[in-house]
């Protein structure tokens, strides 16, 4: 069976600072990983995706994922944090292996951006 | 492109009445939509996979009569909450596959939610 576990609740951060929110995944095959983001009271928005291409995967405003099978990992970051990166961060895999479309999301991921 | 609405934004209803819920892909076409919940503070949570024209394949623990969806268009899915209760009340979250695009990139594009709340 699939998973995807976020490994923090909550990441806190100043504004200029890395950002760093950590993903692990189990699949019994070649999974697709997505990362969304989460504005409160907004619908969500795809930041990356990764299909089997390269393992370093760069989304939008300036996020980006490495794929990693050796540690089963997907984590997020970003050089620089910015006020507006202020969210919730899901963590996303394909479920089955029979293409339904069905996603599994992780617990999610609360970032918090310091002035 | 690759818009998703859901209507209404949010909702008041009094219990044991019924809540229908909207959800629109604005300028593609989508054979499949699904239907997630999300509780305050926590994950999305599948309930169902809507394909047009035929029923709507429901996730394990989710009951499929009090979960009421309609796929009649390539364009729009509805969910209709049944006989709503306090603890349906819920953020209720929609999204839809793109035709034409790789199936095996599985990019769903989400709406914006419906915040149903029950009196």
């Amino acid at each position: 069976a699939q998973s995807v576990t976020q490994l923090d609740s909550h990441v806190s951060v100043s504004e200029g600072t890395p950002v760093l929110l950590r993903c692990n995944y189990s699949s019994s095959y070649s999974p697709s990983l997505f990362w969304y983001v989460q504005h409160p009271n907004k619908g969500l928005q795809l930041l990356l995706k990764y299909t089997s291409a390269a393992t370093l995967v760069k989304g939008i405003n300036g996020f980006e994922a490495e794929f990693k099978k050796s540690e089963t990992s997907f984590h997020l970051t970003k050089p620089s944090a910015h006020m507006s990166d202020a969210a919730e961060y899901f963590c996303v895999v394909t479920s089955g292996s029979s293409n339904t479309g069905k996603l599994i999301f992780g617990q999610g991921t609360t970032l918090q951006v310091k002035p | 492109g690759a818009v998703v609405s859901q209507h209404p934004s949010w909702v008041i209803c009094k219990s044991g009445t019924s809540v229908k819920i909207e959800c629109r892909s604005l300028d593609f076409q989508a054979t499949t939509m699904f239907w997630y919940r999300q509780f305050p503070k926590q994950s999305l949570m599948l309930m169902a996979t809507s394909n047009e024209g035929s029923k709507a394949t429901y996730e394990q623990g989710v009951e499929k009569d009090k979960f009421l969806i309609n796929h009649a268009s390539l364009t729009l899915s509805t969910l209709t909450v049944t006989s709503a209760h306090p603890e349906d009340s819920s953020f209720y979250i929609c999204s839809a596959t793109l035709i034409g695009g790789s199936p095996y990139n599985n990019e769903q594009f989400f709406g914006p939610g419906t915040r149903l709340t029950v009196l």
